[in-house]
């Protein structure tokens, strides 16, 4: 079992509120990462973060935003949620590995429903 | 574009046979590619990984391999329980950023 925790694990929110998603690790993970997933489909990379005060935005274009101020914590904040915003949202963690594999530990997910 | 292709129809099998689930992929020269478990409402779980140099690959009951002339990966589950009944996810990686990028996954259900 992977030591990556997501906060809250469920969430009910309406329309024009602003969230925070929490993820953090304790595993000394340099590397970090938001996906976005429907059920039934591909996860999308939505952020990434290769160390504190790194951040980048993934394949998925979306309306939030990341920070990476500490090692262990990297949090999704989402300014004004829309009804479209609704979806599983999973936190990785990895660290770059032999020959640059990259190895992802996933947390257990925020499951967002925005009314 | 970039496509990676597994199996969207559930497969079902009975208890004890080997359940194979294919990920076929076009545009990519991938260095590597993994599979991972994704059971209903939690995260995927990382199972194994293979490079591009590399035709196959086993941990336990698992094996993987991986054909580059053909652009495909088979994952084969050997002695199959219904405790392997998940979603199982495949995921590539290109030389550059070397994040993965995931497929669909296939579900499969092992029958007692």
């Amino acid at each position: 079992e992977a030591d990556i925790y997501q906060t809250p694990r469920y969430l009910v929110i309406g329309t024009g509120k602003k969230i925070t998603l929490e993820c953090s690790q304790t595993m000394g993970h340099d590397k970090m990462y938001w996906y976005q997933q429907d059920p039934g489909m591909e996860l999308h990379l939505i952020h990434y973060s290769y160390g504190v005060n790194s951040t980048e935005k993934g394949d998925l274009s979306s309306e939030s935003t990341v920070s990476r101020i500490r090692t262990e914590h990297f949090p999704l904040t989402l300014e004004s949620a829309r009804p479209s915003h609704t979806s599983q949202y999973l936190c990785a963690s990895s660290a770059v590995g032999h020959r640059l594999t990259d190895t992802q530990y996933f947390g257990p997910g925020t499951r967002l429903t925005v009314l | 574009s970039q496509k990676i292709e597994q199996n969207s129809e559930a497969l079902n099998i009975q208890e004890g046979k080997t359940a194979t689930l294919t990920c076929n992929y076009t545009n990519y020269s991938p260095a590597y590619l993994q599979w991972y478990r994704q059971d209903p409402g939690r995260g995927p779980v990382f199972l194994l990984l293979i490079r591009e140099n590399e035709k196959e690959k086993r941990k336990e009951r698992l094996k993987v391999t991986f054909d580059t002339t053909l652009k495909q990966s088979l994952f084969h589950i050997t002695a199959s329980q219904p405790a392997d009944s998940a979603t199982y996810l495949c995921a590539l990686a290109s030389g550059g950023s070397y994040i993965p990028t995931f497929g669909r996954g296939t579900s499969l259900i092992v029958h007692p």
